[in-house]
């Protein structure tokens, strides 16, 4: 069974940083492309960002370059997010995503997990 | 003007068919780009249903049944999810995607009732 699951802080105080982790398993996580995308609840989606199988290629959403940072650990199965003068309009939930090369699809994705950017 | 642009809401009865739309901005020909199209049920993460870019270029999910299928009115710039034989479950919201420019570009989602 495909698992990502999501974990990192739950509230963050603004001007701080948070680092979401994501945990893969059920597949070989080297043939995958991975992203991340938010959504503020009750809201829709914004990815965030993209990186390539072998982790060379990465992609930021404007909303969020200079800010972020994707990475990926493929011995540990796992990709991470970190974000960095965290302000409220991140409050949101964060979806870790895999990415078929094949279909360009996003055809996996984790639960989610909130983060709130609050004093 | 956003890159994609979907109706917030839509309602439809069972059994019937509904056709969701994504329209393109101005200059960016829906021809050229693989739609990608997800639903997302409430509380829980989005699905992939399917990508259409013409009928020699597109792609079923896994699991996703055939009365999900895609197209586009490439005089309009739209491309459009169209779901036959509405079920009670199909209620949910539906996002269109398309790579633009170097990032991944979500429409704002359409709401669908099925009621």
């Amino acid at each position: 069974e495909i698992n990502l699951v999501e974990s990192g802080e739950g509230l963050i105080e603004p001007g701080g940083s948070l680092r979401l982790s994501c945990a893969a398993s059920g597949f070989t996580f080297s043939n995958y492309e991975m992203n991340w995308v938010r959504q503020t609840p009750g809201k829709g989606l914004e990815w965030l960002s993209y990186i390539s199988m072998g982790g060379g290629t990465i992609f930021y959403a404007d909303s969020v370059k200079g800010r972020a940072t994707i990475s990926r650990d493929s011995a540990k199965s796992s990709v991470f997010l970190q974000l960095s003068s965290a302000r409220g309009e991140d409050t949101a939930i964060y979806y870790c995503v895999r990415q078929a090369r094949e279909t360009g699809a996003f055809d996996a994705w984790g639960q989610g997990t909130m983060v709130s950017v609050s004093s | 003007q956003a890159v994609l642009t979907q109706p917030s809401s839509l309602s439809a009865s069972p059994g019937a068919s509904a056709s969701l739309s994504c329209t393109l901005r101005s200059g960016i020909n829906v021809g050229t780009y693989r739609i990608y199209w997800y639903q997302q049920r409430p509380g829980s993460p989005p699905q992939y249903l399917l990508r259409y870019r013409s009928d020699s270029d597109t792609h079923q999910g896994s699991g996703v049944p055939s009365r999900f299928s895609g197209s586009n009115d490439v005089s309009a710039n739209v491309g459009i999810l169209l779901i036959s034989g509405l079920q009670s479950e199909d209620e949910a919201d539906y996002y269109c995607a398309i790579w633009h420019s170097g990032a991944w570009v979500f429409g704002g989602g359409t709401k669908l009732t099925v009621l």
